[in-house]
């Protein structure tokens, strides 16, 4: 079965440290996609990456970067030089590459339950 | 930004009565999906759709049901709403299955039941 653990609940930093949220997914199939999310106190959910499970390399966007090790069942998201703007809940989600007209899941997201990060000045 | 309207996004609503949520999208993409979102787990799967008059449940569907007559509407209606439906709703579209493309989510709304 599918799952995905994001084991901090929160996280508390001062602006200008790093900090890395980590995401471990449990999955049985070879083609998957991974996905970081973002929702800000405003609530809305913010598409931040998608990954592939072919595609094992990091990737960098600004300040945030992400690793992802299918060794270790792991895509951790890590953002560097915290402002306050980035306090949020993240959330990383995981889907399996059925497509509808095969049946099964379709693909939908499986989400874990999200790591609150405070950003303090 | 994502063409998604969730309507309304805030209802208070009496234990017992029928609660319909509307997503509307002005993207023309073919799967829809209906989440909600409590503390401590994250979004759960309700229900999905796949295409006009094609839905499925998800994880959480025990007491909701859901319609698509248009590919641009997809709602959710509660038959007889409980206080354990008290959540935040979010809707979500994707282009494909959200293996191929990401999803993109509406703002939510936000529904208590008392």
């Amino acid at each position: 079965a599918q799952k995905v653990t994001q084991a901090q609940t929160e996280i508390s930093v001062v602006e200008k440290e790093d900090v890395t949220l980590d995401c471990v997914y449990e999955t049985r199939d070879t083609t998957y996609y991974l996905f970081w999310y973002k929702q800000p106190p405003s609530g809305e959910l913010v598409f931040l990456i998608r990954r592939n499970s072919f595609d094992e390399q990091n990737e960098i966007s600004g300040r945030y970067s992400w690793n992802f090790q299918k060794s270790t069942s792991s895509f951790n998201f890590t953002i560097t030089a915290s402002q306050v703007v980035d306090s949020a809940v993240y959330f990383c989600a995981l889907s399996e590459g059925k497509f509808a007209y095969y049946g099964g899941s379709q693909g939908n997201l499986i989400f874990g339950k999200g790591t609150k990060l405070s950003v303090k000045p | 930004d994502a063409g998604i309207t969730q309507s309304p996004r805030h209802k208070v609503t009496e234990t017992g009565t029928p609660v319909t949520l509307r997503c509307h999208q002005t993207e023309n993409h073919r799967y829809m999906y209906w989440y909600r979102q409590d503390p401590g787990h994250g979004l759960r799967l309700i229900h999905y759709s796949y295409g006009v008059k094609d839905t499925d449940k998800g994880e959480v569907s025990d007491g909701y049901s859901v319609s698509r007559s248009k590919t641009e509407d997809f709602l959710l209606t509660l038959e007889s709403a409980t206080s354990s439906q008290t959540s935040v709703y979010f809707c979500a579209i994707s282009e494909s299955t959200t293996g191929n493309t990401e999803a993109f989510f509406g703002q939510g709304t936000r529904l208590t039941v008392v």
